[in-house]
């Protein structure tokens, strides 16, 4: 199996800052990773694909970079509405595979 | 606009069975693979299976030969029926739609449900 590996696992941050997070991946996987965001409660949402493509309606804040084995989500300003769960996901193979999560809290 | 919408959680004994369902609206389901995901409470997210559009499907080692997956298209909706179940099968149970039709499983998930709690506790 394909193992995601996440960091930070949490991240304090204060709204304006410009936030990083990290994924790697255990072997390559081209390009074939999302990015989710998921608040407490709520199913996770979609926000980057193929590594690098914002979906619809996602704020372009978000931006999303990497190849092959390493990967980042990056928000260029951070929103009070972006404090949340951020999970990156694997798709090039089976069984897809998650990270553990990175929680954006507020600082 | 594209919906999912799970039913059929409850808690239930370990060596039961429940069956979830996902009724979707708002795209042509036919054309579309579809995933459940679960979230053991605190915990992350894990894929547990993929029903491709014209009918094949993937299981983790994890469920495999206990879960199966399958839909009716005139109905919208997919179902996972789930046998044998464990205590480690608690979780929320999520369905998920692949962001493309005709996908053969190497898709971002677009649209996710809200879930449904499965418990498995005697």
């Amino acid at each position: 199996d394909i193992q995601m590996t996440q960091s930070p696992s949490t991240l304090s941050a204060s709204v304006g800052d410009r936030v990083t997070i990290t994924c790697r991946a255990s072997q390559s996987i081209s390009t074939w990773l999302a990015w989710y965001q998921q608040k407490p409660g709520k199913a996770p949402k979609l926000l980057i694909y193929k590594a690098s493509t914002l979906q619809s309606g996602v704020p372009s804040r978000f931006s999303g970079s990497g190849s092959r084995t390493e990967f980042t989500l990056t928000i260029s300003s951070l929103q009070p509405d972006d404090f949340a769960t951020y999970y990156c996901q694997q798709y090039n193979g089976y069984p897809q595979t998650f990270g553990q999560g990175t929680k954006v809290e507020i600082k | 606009q594209v919906q999912l919408m799970e039913s059929g959680g409850g808690v239930v004994q370990p060596g039961g069975s429940l069956r979830l369902s996902c009724a979707t609206s708002g795209f042509t389901f036919s054309n579309y693979g579809m995933h459940w995901v679960r979230q053991a409470p605190g915990k992350g997210l894990e894929w547990v299976a993929f029903l491709q559009y014209d009918g094949s499907n993937k299981f983790p080692d994890s469920v495999k030969g206990r879960f199966a997956i399958s839909r009716d298209n005139s109905k919208n909706t997919v179902y996972l029926q789930m046998n044998s179940l464990r205590t480690e099968d608690t979780a929320m149970y999520y369905c998920a739609k692949e962001g493309a039709q005709y996908s053969h499983g190497y898709e971002a998930f677009d649209v996710w449900g809200q879930g449904t709690m499965v418990t498995v506790s005697s």
